[in-house]
């Protein structure tokens, strides 16, 4: 079975610091996909990024990161000097690779509040 | 260009009574699904359309639950008789219908209390 979990329900930190969040998975497939989505206060899901099983390296896109380890499956999300706006309920998702349909597996989330 | 508008984005309810979401997609987009977060559990699929055909029906929970997309335009989930297990946020999200593997865009929610 599939299956996301995102362990941390609430993480507060003080503006600046670096904080990761924590996504592990479980498929049987071979191959597919990991995702980050942001929900702001706002409301809507916002996507972050999106990785194949295929590649493992790692991706930096200005202040955020993602370190995808197959081995632990694992694919953690870094914040480098947080800031207020960084907080959000951040989700994980997982879809497998040869699905007909945009079916994703999310974790619970994880809200993040970033303190002034 | 406008994003993936739902409405109401509150609704609260009395058990027993009859709610019905809303979703506009994005323009041009052939694919539409529906997906559920009850407080504090995991964002879970409830079903998929292309154009006005439901693909995948296979996270609905009851026949309570109806979905439509009359045109292939937007989308209504009506939950009747409601009760207090269907309240949390039910999100609406679309994309191309040419690349499955294409992210993507969801709505603000709607937030369905019922009490």
């Amino acid at each position: 079975a599939q299956k996301v979990t995102q362990a941390q329900t609430e993480i507060s930190v003080v503006e600046k610091e670096d904080v990761t969040l924590d996504c592990v998975y479980e498929t049987r497939d071979t191959t597919y996909y990991l995702f980050w989505y942001k929900q702001p206060p706002s409301g809507e899901l916002v996507f972050l990024i999106r990785r194949n099983s295929f590649d493992e390296q790692n991706e930096i896109s200005g202040r955020y990161s993602w370190n995808f380890q197959k081995s632990t499956s694992s694919f953690n999300f870094t914040i480098t000097a947080s800031q207020v706006v960084d907080s959000a309920v951040y989700f994980c998702a997982l879809r497998d690779y040869g699905g007909a349909t945009n079916k994703l597996i999310f974790g619970t989330g994880t809200l993040l509040a970033v303190q002034p | 260009e406008a994003g993936v508008t739902q409405f109401p984005s509150h609704s609260v309810i009395e058990k027993g009574q009859t709610v019905t979401l809303r979703c506009d997609p994005i323009s041009g987009h052939d694919n539409l699904y529906w997906y559920r977060r009850v407080m504090g559990k995991e964002i879970k699929f409830l079903l998929h359309f292309v154009k006005e055909s439901k693909q995948d029906e296979s996270g609905m929970p009851n026949n309570r639950f109806l979905a439509e997309r009359t045109g292939g335009t937007y989308s209504t989930l009506k939950v009747q008789p409601a009760e207090l297990e269907d309240s949390g946020v039910y999100f609406c999200a679309s994309s191309q219908v040419d690349r499955i593997l294409e992210k993507l865009f969801f709505g603000s929610g709607t937030q369905l209390s019922v009490l």
